[in-house]
């Protein structure tokens, strides 16, 4: 399972983009990339997902280098809703051992 | 329909004490999983279950117990609680298929405090 390295923390103010950047140096030809979001005292929330290039939703954007080392969340014009941990998983479809990290804790300042 | 739903919301345990978590979700899922969550901390995953009657180990599988005899059902046992188990449970469901990464659904959590 490739492990991943995200910042603690970040600060940012509304209406600004934010950029979260996740750290995968070991990910397998097959494995893909998933974000997902964690108000307090919720679980999880899915964001995006991607495999390569660029993905985008309603939500937001997910940048994949061709090397697949590294992908950055990119959040854009954030509000005081968007505070919350952000997780990055990597993992291949079918093995179902989905590990999660400590995660990136976003703080949007009014 | 209800999604993913967990019970109890709040549970208070004495040391050796043993209960179950519930897990039950409406999708139809083949993949259901269980979590818990330290103060501060990201999930760590315990059990796995791939389909009824499939079950796997997780990253931190001592001291729970868990079986899978319906789709729908995904309980967590704590055979004997220790005051290390105290923690917020989680749990999620997804539905393979295709060639991505699934989507995993999450219930709302059942913090657990063990005295």
């Amino acid at each position: 399972l490739a492990k991943t390295t995200q910042p603690i923390s970040m600060d940012s103010y509304e209406g600004q983009e934010v950029n979260i950047t996740c750290s995968h140096n070991n990910i397998a030809t097959n494995d893909y990339i998933t974000w997902y979001q964690q108000f307090p005292s919720q679980g999880p929330r899915f964001i995006i997902q991607g495999y390569k290039t660029k993905v985008t939703n309603e939500v937001a954007s997910l940048f994949i280098p061709a090397d697949r080392k590294s992908s950055t969340l990119s959040l854009p014009r954030v509000s005081l809703s968007d505070t919350a941990v952000y997780y990055c998983l990597v993992g291949t479809p079918g093995t179902y051992k989905y590990i999660f990290g400590t995660g990136t804790r976003l703080k949007v300042l009014a | 329909n209800a999604g993913v739903t967990q019970t109890p919301k709040f549970q208070v345990l004495k040391t050796g004490q043993s209960m179950t978590l519930q897990c039950a979700q409406d999708m139809n899922h083949e993949y259901m999983s269980w979590y818990r969550q330290d103060p501060g901390m990201g999930l760590r995953l315990i059990h796995y279950s791939v389909g009824a009657g499939i079950t796997d180990q997780g990253e931190v599988p001592n001291g729970y117990n868990v079986s899978r005899s319906t789709t729908e059902d995904f309980p967590l046992r704590l055979l004997s609680a220790a005051p290390s188990q105290t923690s917020v449970y989680f749990c999620a469901s997804s539905s393979p298929g295709g060639s991505s990464y699934n989507e995993q659904f999450f219930g709302p959590g059942t913090r657990l405090t063990v005295l």
